[in-house]
């Protein structure tokens, strides 16, 4: 186990329907990213948070917003859900460092019907 | 075109057997390279990190030509537990850590 954790496992919303996913990362990492991953693809990074700071974001609307907090569990947030929204959301965390190992939590997987 | 590319696959292989999976990149300022493991329904495990100069693990042999922008990974007498989707990932230098994923290979090793 990596000592990431998500929740929850498993959600469904309803299209245009706000949905909040959580991550704790693991103990001393402080840098967190998040992945959707879409069935048959791999994952796709959305962004990561730093020092509860955005540092660095992939090709997603604004619809798609986080937050870190102090302790470094963070938070995605995906306002006016869309069916292709439905994927695995995977989180990571890592030391701060360009070299270090990403470990994934087990995912939160969002079903948009 | 996709930054990482792969064989979707699946390559179903019989026990004891070798096989081989390809990865190609198109970020010339790509640093790093990966390859993962994915099981079922389940979170990306760091398989092996790929240097030029080549590197082993047991069973499983990565290697990266950085001239080509190609990386392969090997995986010798194939066991029931290599069944998995394997995920080729390329990170930038300086890119914020972020990771880019290949599409992955599934593989199936029969008995």
């Amino acid at each position: 186990e990596t000592g990431v954790t998500q929740s929850p496992t498993h959600l469904i919303k309803t299209r245009g329907q706000q949905v909040t996913l959580r991550c704790s990362s693991q103990s001393g990492h402080n840098t967190v990213s998040w992945y959707q991953q879409a069935l048959g693809q791999g994952p796709q990074f959305i962004f990561q948070y730093y020092r509860e700071e955005e540092n660095g974001r992939g090709n997603f609307p604004p619809r798609f917003s986080g937050l870190q907090f102090p302790n470094y569990s963070s938070e995605l947030n995906v306002n006016a859900l869309e069916l292709d929204d439905s994927a695995l959301y995977l989180c990571a965390s890592s030391l701060p460092f360009d070299g270090s190992e990403q470990f994934f939590g087990p995912g939160t997987r969002l079903t948009v019907l | 075109r996709k930054e990482v590319e792969q064989d979707p696959g699946p390559f179903n292989v019989p026990e004891g057997a070798t096989v081989a999976f390809n990865c190609t990149y198109s970020n010339s300022a790509s640093q790093s390279f990966f390859w993962y493991r994915q099981d079922c329904r389940k979170e990306p495990k760091l398989l092996m990190s790929v240097y030029s100069s080549g590197n082993e693990d047991g069973r499983f042999t990565a290697q990266l030509n950085r001239a080509s922008q190609y990386i392969s990974l090997l995986i010798r007498d194939s066991k029931l537990s290599d069944s998995a989707t394997y995920l080729c990932v390329a990170r930038l230098t300086g890119g914020g850590n972020k990771l880019t994923f290949g599409t992955g290979t599934q593989l199936k090793v029969e008995l």
